[in-house]
């Protein structure tokens, strides 16, 4: 069964720190990972996915298979990167995005 | 071009009741996913249509149901609602081959 686990409800960090927000993930074959982000009151939207690995506002996120993560990751905080990121994993064409409990940053100054 | 859109925006209905929410995707679109985000559980797939047969399912009880029409606007039934249906329903549309999701605002549904 495809599973994406998300441990941290809340990650609060100041700005100019780095981030890192973990994703989990369980699935036997060849995933694809993504990173959506909800900002407050805002729909919820794409940020990243792995296989255009790529880094969208500053943002970036590589998948591990050996350890089954796809975390993301960014090097300085900012305050607008406040808002709700969700995990979310796809195995396959066809098949349904299941989306881990996601992860709410709160960046401060 | 539109975006996904989702009516009515917010729903108050009763115990037992039952309700339909309507979604109407991107010019295109043939996907059409449903998802209940709640603050506990954040987002859980309910089901996807695409070209008017469901392709996917979640594990949701089948007061749940869904149908999706041939200009793939795409309706999701609830009957007999519980306390526990109240949330966020929110519908998301794309070309239906993998490629990102699109999403509406959502309707909220609080069940009395």
């Amino acid at each position: 069964a495809q599973r994406v686990t998300q441990p941290e409800k809340l990650l609060s960090v100041f700005k100019g720190a780095p981030v890192e927000l973990k994703c989990n993930y369980s699935y036997s074959g060849s995933p694809e990972l993504f990173w959506y982000v909800q900002y407050s009151r805002q729909r919820l939207q794409l940020l990243l996915r792995h296989i255009s690995r790529e880094s969208i506002k500053g943002f970036t996120a590589d998948l591990n298979k050996g350890e089954t993560s796809f975390h993301l990751k960014k090097p300085f905080a900012q305050e607008e990167d406040s808002a709700m990121y969700y995990c979310a994993l796809r195995g396959g064409a066809g098949t349904a995005l299941i989306f881990g409990k996601g992860t709410t940053l709160s960046v401060s100054s | 071009k539109a975006g996904v859109t989702q009516t009515p925006r917010y729903l108050i209905k009763t115990r037992g009741q039952q309700v339909t929410l309507s979604c109407s995707p991107i010019s295109g679109h043939r996907s059409v996913s449903w998802y209940q985000q709640t603050p506990g559980q954040g987002l859980q797939f309910l089901f996807e249509y695409f070209s008017e047969t469901q392709r996917n399912k979640g594990n949701f009880p089948g007061r749940f149901s869904g149908r999706q029409f041939s200009n793939s606007r795409s309706e999701m039934n609830v009957s007999t609602l519980e306390l526990g249906d109240s949330a966020l329903y929110l519908c998301a549309s794309s070309l239906g081959g993998g490629e990102k999701l699109f999403f509406g605002s959502g309707t909220q549904l609080s069940v009395l």
